[in-house]
């Protein structure tokens, strides 16, 4: 079945504790991001990659990294989480980054940062 | 910073009625997405428009394109408890190497029995 998968789906953590959000898509698609989804704001993208070894920030980079080592994983790391990143994750993939591209979402990832 | 705004926020109504989503925005885009996702779930894509002017239907789901494609509307047909879920507009954007998705602020819709 095509899916993209994240775990864990529901973390609770400390202010200041490393912790990963791994994402992993089994379409072999070039194309991964990140986004966070906040109520009012509607979803904002984090981070994105064209394809491997290929990163970009989005409109909300600061305070999280990724990484592209291989095509269907795009882990989101806090290096130390703080409570405004309290929020639902979601990672997606896509075909490319051309025109007209559909995103395929996982189920989603909430954060509680405390 | 493009925006999308999406109207209404909330709408609560009763089986078998009609109701229209607005996505607005001040910005051009290459594209229309429109997205529909359920507790518990990520977003799933429904329609993307591309022309000015583009209608299309999906069921009882009609989707428009406005003609300067800076704007777009969803309107049910005769709602059914199965189409509560928040909706979302995303407009794309060239970007050279990448279009870049921008997603609207959603509106949730809730269909009572």
């Amino acid at each position: 079945e095509a899916q993209v998968t994240q775990n864990p789906r529901y973390l609770i953590t400390v202010t200041g504790k490393k912790l990963t959000v791994t994402c992993s898509q089994n379409m072999n698609h070039e194309y991964m991001s990140w986004y966070r989804q906040d109520p009012g704001l509607g979803l904002r993208q984090i981070y994105y990659s064209m394809n491997v070894e290929v990163t970009d920030k989005g409109d909300v980079p600061e305070g999280y990294k990724v990484s592209r080592k291989e095509k269907r994983n795009f882990p989101l790391i806090l290096e130390s989480p703080s409570p405004n990143q309290t929020s639902l994750y979601f990672c997606a993939s896509g075909r490319s980054g051309g025109a007209w591209n559909e995103q395929f979402f996982g189920p989603g990832t909430r954060l509680t940062v405390l | 910073t493009q925006l999308l705004e999406q109207s209404p926020q909330f709408l609560s109504i009763q089986e078998g009625e009609n109701l229209t989503v607005y996505c607005n925005s001040s910005s051009v885009f290459s594209s229309l997405q429109w997205y529909r996702q359920e507790p518990g779930e990520g977003p799933v894509l429904l329609v993307t428009v591309v022309t000015g002017g583009e209608v299309k239907k999906l069921k009882r789901l009609t989707f428009q394109f406005g003609d300067a494609r800076k704007d777009s509307s969803l309107h049910i047909t005769a709602a059914q408890p199965g189409d509560t879920g928040l909706y979302l507009c995303a407009g794309e954007i060239y970007g050279g190497a990448t279009n870049k998705l921008i997603f609207g602020t959603g509106t949730l819709l809730a269909v009572q029995p």
